[in-house]
């Protein structure tokens, strides 16, 4: 059950678009599409912001979009904003029937 | 609105026990898929057990399988996490979460979160 590989920090400024990557194996993102996204303010609990790899909650912005290709997840922020800088973290089904999430990545807006 | 209201944190020694619950309301809970997460202070979420609608399938991460007992109480709307032997690494907030209704199965995501309750181990 090791954490999926996601990158420290990403950052953009406003208005850009930024691709946060996260990188399993086919026993995880790679065999499944239960693959989901979280925005994480400081101090707060986890909002889901993308599930089953590109389908977004009603009420989150569609600036954030998901897809997969092989064993990489990604998660895009378009038209970057302010109140977009958070931890955000991906998370997948496993075949061991267990879920696992990813080290996490701070997105900063410059 | 949904709503889940964790509580039962503390501070507990090293091989010690705590029990966790978590109250749901607005929502159908025996028709829910619900989750435990936790996140060790400055770190990222891990997640730790999730059990079905009716409280027969149940799932664990290695790192507690054998040690914790996730339950639930439908008449009660509340969900349990029982925590044995306790470690250093428990030291947590642990986050209970309801996932999207996918039938009475698991959907492998969570829509809604409590606000946490923090669990500190001495050792």
């Amino acid at each position: 059950q090791s954490a999926l590989t996601q990158p420290a920090s990403v950052s953009g400024s406003p208005g850009q678009s930024i691709t946060i990557s996260c990188t399993g194996t086919s026993s995880d993102v790679g065999g499944y599409n239960f693959v989901s996204w979280y925005q994480q303010h400081p101090g707060k609990a986890p909002k889901l912001m993308i599930y089953y790899v590109s389908n977004r909650p009603s009420g989150v912005s569609d600036r954030f979009s998901g897809s997969k290709s092989g064993n990489t997840a990604s998660l895009t922020i378009s038209g970057l904003q302010a109140e977009d800088e958070a931890d955000y973290y991906c998370s997948s089904y496993t075949s061991s029937d267990t879920l696992v999430f990813g080290t996490g990545t701070r997105v900063t807006v410059l | 609105d949904v709503q889940l209201l964790e509580s039962g944190g503390g501070l507990v020694q090293s091989g010690g026990s705590l029990r966790l619950s978590c109250v749901a309301s607005g929502f159908s809970f025996n028709n829910y898929v619900v989750t435990w997460v936790r996140q060790a202070p400055g770190r990222g979420l891990e997640w730790v057990s999730l059990i079905d609608g009716s409280g027969g399938t149940k799932y664990y991460a290695d790192s507690v399988k054998g040690r914790f007992t996730i339950s639930r109480d439908n008449s009660k709307n509340t969900l349990y996490l029982q925590m044995n032997s306790l470690r250093a690494e428990d030291t947590a907030i642990y986050y209970c979460g309801r996932e999207d209704y996918c039938s009475g199965t698991s959907c492998y995501h969570v829509e809604y979160w409590g606000q946490g309750t923090l669990v500190t181990v001495s050792s």
